[in-house]
């Protein structure tokens, strides 16, 4: 069974300062994984994909085979960047597991 | 505008009494999935569908059906509902997930008492 855990369930940075969301996965397959964001009072929307390999809101994402990783990273933080973020991960069958969450709180 | 639509936003019922929770899309996707989000455990997908009269259970489907008539129609039924069900619930549907991820619904936050 896949699973996938975002161990900070908190991250407080300040404006202009770069910012890392870590997202370990387990599954025996080929993974396809995913960064959602859900902004205060709106409803869970798309960031990143990995199989794009592309750059939204300044974000970027790796996906570490070696160390099953696919981190969130932004050089530097906005206050628009505060939400909640989640780490996704698509297993066969299209059952779409999620991780916990991280909020991030930029302080001006 | 291409969306995914929940209906009620909100609701308070109280334990035993039979709900539907409705969701539609009108972007003609064969793929729609319903999840819930609880506090400290994230999402939790529920059922999926894949197509019309296709669906599967995801992780937490004790407690719920689903239904999918027509593809653009996904209705949560609670046939019995109960305290912990008590829960913030997303219905998203895609083209297909693996290329594209999800579309969310904007949430359906139900009480039973």
């Amino acid at each position: 069974a896949q699973r996938v855990t975002q161990p900070e369930k908190l991250l407080s940075v300040f404006k202009g300062a770069p910012v890392e969301l870590k997202c370990n996965y387990s599954y025996s397959g080929s993974p396809e994984l995913f960064w959602y964001v859900q902004y205060s009072r709106q409803r869970l929307q798309l960031l990143l994909r990995h199989i794009s390999r592309e750059s939204i809101k300044g974000f970027t994402a790796d996906l570490n085979k070696g160390e099953t990783s696919f981190h969130l990273k932004k050089p530097f933080a906005q206050e628009e960047d505060s939400a909640m973020y989640y780490c996704a991960l698509q297993a066969a069958g299209n059952k779409l597991t999620f991780g916990g969450g991280t909020r991030v709180l930029v302080k001006p | 505008e291409a969306q995914v639509t929940q209906n009620p936003r909100y609701l308070i019922t109280v334990t035993g009494k039979k709900l539907t929770v409705t969701c539609s899309q009108n972007m003609n996707h064969e793929y729609m999935s319903w999840y819930r989000q609880d506090p400290g455990l994230g999402l939790r997908q529920i059922y999926y569908s894949m197509n019309v009269e296709v669906t599967d259970k995801g992780d937490v489907p004790e407690g719920y059906k689903v239904s999918r008539k027509e593809k653009r129609n996904f209705p949560l039924i609670l046939e019995s509902p109960s305290p912990n069900q008590t829960s913030l619930y997303f219905c998203a549907s895609s083209l297909s997930p693996k290329n594209y991820g999800y579309t969310f619904g904007s949430g359906t936050r139900l009480t039973v008492v």
